[in-house]
């Protein structure tokens, strides 16, 4: 059955560093999203990507969060200068149609660690 | 952003009985609703949707209530296997926005 991955699963980097997170989503899929999960809490959603375009966004994801498809299998999440409170499980996820006709498809979600 | 709430973080239920999950939302613009589940180390894995045209959904052991003049959604899961045992996420949207609003999750265990 086809899956969503996400690379690393585990990423530990300083604060200000910048980071990359990756995802390959479905191949068919056509509609991408990045959500974060902060230890204990809720899952938030960040941001939705279709078309080569951000559709939706969240107050979480400011000036220094941006996405990007670079190829027609990646869909990458980059923090340009991490914070503390940027620690947190990011999961990434797609569906083949858009949020109200077709269900997202998670993938297993890579832990970042900012120390 | 407490759009959505799951007031219960927990619940432990014996095998083979009913598992009820409760959802609260306070947009009445929501019109579509799903329920996750999510293990340890994993992604969250849909489980059922309901739109607000409907009151019930129902899918095997797992069946969705939607009360729209209360706000109000919940999940029965009957009968209870201890491979359901994980934590459980609604979410609600709005057709016009392409985003879901997520609880903070209800960790269910069913004892054996």
């Amino acid at each position: 059955e086809p899956e969503v991955t996400q690379t690393p699963s585990h990423q530990v980097t300083q604060m200000g560093q910048e980071v990359i997170l990756r995802c390959v989503p479905i191949s068919n899929h056509l509609y991408f999203y990045w959500y974060r999960q902060i230890l204990g809490q809720k899952v938030e959603f960040l941001v939705s990507f279709y078309n080569n375009e951000i559709s939706e966004k969240s107050e979480i994801f400011d000036d220094q969060f941006s996405v990007e498809r670079p190829d027609g299998s990646n869909f990458t999440l980059k923090i340009r200068s991490t914070k503390l409170e940027d620690s947190a499980m990011y999961f990434c996820a797609s569906s083949e149609q858009s949020l109200h006709t077709d269900t997202q498809y998670f993938g297993p979600g890579t832990r970042l660690t900012v120390l | 952003d407490q759009q959505v709430k799951q007031n219960s973080p927990s619940l432990s239920v014996q095998e083979g009985r009913i598992s009820i999950l409760n959802c609260d939302y306070t947009n009445s613009m929501f019109d579509y609703f799903l329920w996750y589940k999510k293990y340890p180390a994993e992604g969250p894995t849909f489980l059922i949707s309901i739109s607000s045209i409907k009151d019930k959904n129902e899918d095997g052991r797992f069946t969705v209530f939607l009360n729209k003049s209360a706000k109000h959604l919940s999940l029965h899961i009957v009968p209870s296997q201890p491979g359901d045992s994980a934590v459980y996420f609604c979410a609600a949207s709005h057709r016009n926005f392409n985003k879901f609003y997520f609880g903070s999750g209800t960790k269910l265990n069913v004892k054996p």
